[in-house]
């Protein structure tokens, strides 16, 4: 069956230190891939997506992710991260349901604290 | 443009009861589709409608429902509610259908007593 993974539940880093956060997808080919935030109590931002060419994706909030097929793998980096970083981060794939119907699989997470 | 708007924001229920929740999608956008957050299973795909049709649905039983109107306006409805229907409903909506981007609303939390 396929399935998004992310390792880690939570992680904790300083302000100023740099972010990798894992994601790592079970398909049977390349998605599209996707990474939302979520702060507490509200709905979910895109950051970046991919769905082919270059396997390093820039997103807003200076976040970047590098898609790796070799490893089935799209995780999330920010060399210096800001207070204003924490929440929880999520994973997706966007999966072709079929006749051109798109859902998405998220991963369960990944809630990030930072330490002032 | 404005983003997607979900109401209610809020919402008490007993169980028992039925909900029914709105989601405006993004102005030109004509896919809308639905999930459920909660803190064990996470984020689940309940269903997509376009063009006033459901298109795909998720593993969810018969009590969960929805529609799609001419503007793209969608609700959810949701009867006999359990506690375990306690959650986060997320709308998001995309341009076409198996629109591969999806934008999502705030969310309506939904506690059922």
């Amino acid at each position: 069956a396929q399935s998004v993974t992310q390792p880690d539940i939570h992680i904790t880093v300083s302000e100023g230190a740099s972010l990798e956060l894992r994601c790592n997808y079970s398909y049977g080919a390349t998605p599209y891939l996707f990474w939302y935030v979520q702060s507490p109590g509200q709905g979910l931002q895109l950051l970046l997506k991919y769905f082919s060419g270059d396997t390093l994706v820039q997103g807003i909030k200076g976040f970047e992710a590098e898609f790796k097929r070799s490893q089935s793998s799209f995780n999330l980096r920010k060399p210096s991260v800001h207070w204003s970083d924490a929440a929880e981060y999520f994973c997706a794939v966007g999966l072709d349901s079929g006749a051109g119907s798109y859902q998405l699989t998220f991963g369960k997470g990944t809630k990030l604290s930072v330490i002032p | 443009k404005a983003g997607v708007t979900q109401t209610p924001r809020y919402l008490i229920k007993t169980r028992g009861q039925q909900v029914t929740l709105s989601c405006s999608p993004i102005s030109g956008h004509r896919s809308v589709s639905w999930y459920q957050q909660t803190p064990g299973q996470g984020l689940q795909f309940l269903f997509e409608y376009f063009s006033e049709t459901q298109r795909n649905k998720g593993n969810f039983p018969g009590r969960f429902s929805g529609r799609q109107f001419s503007n793209s306006r969608s609700e959810m409805n949701v009867s006999t509610l359990e506690l375990g229907d306690s959650a986060l409903y997320l709308c998001a909506s995309s341009p076409r259908r198996g629109g591969e981007t999806q934008y999502f609303g705030p969310g309506t939390r939904l506690l059922v007593l």
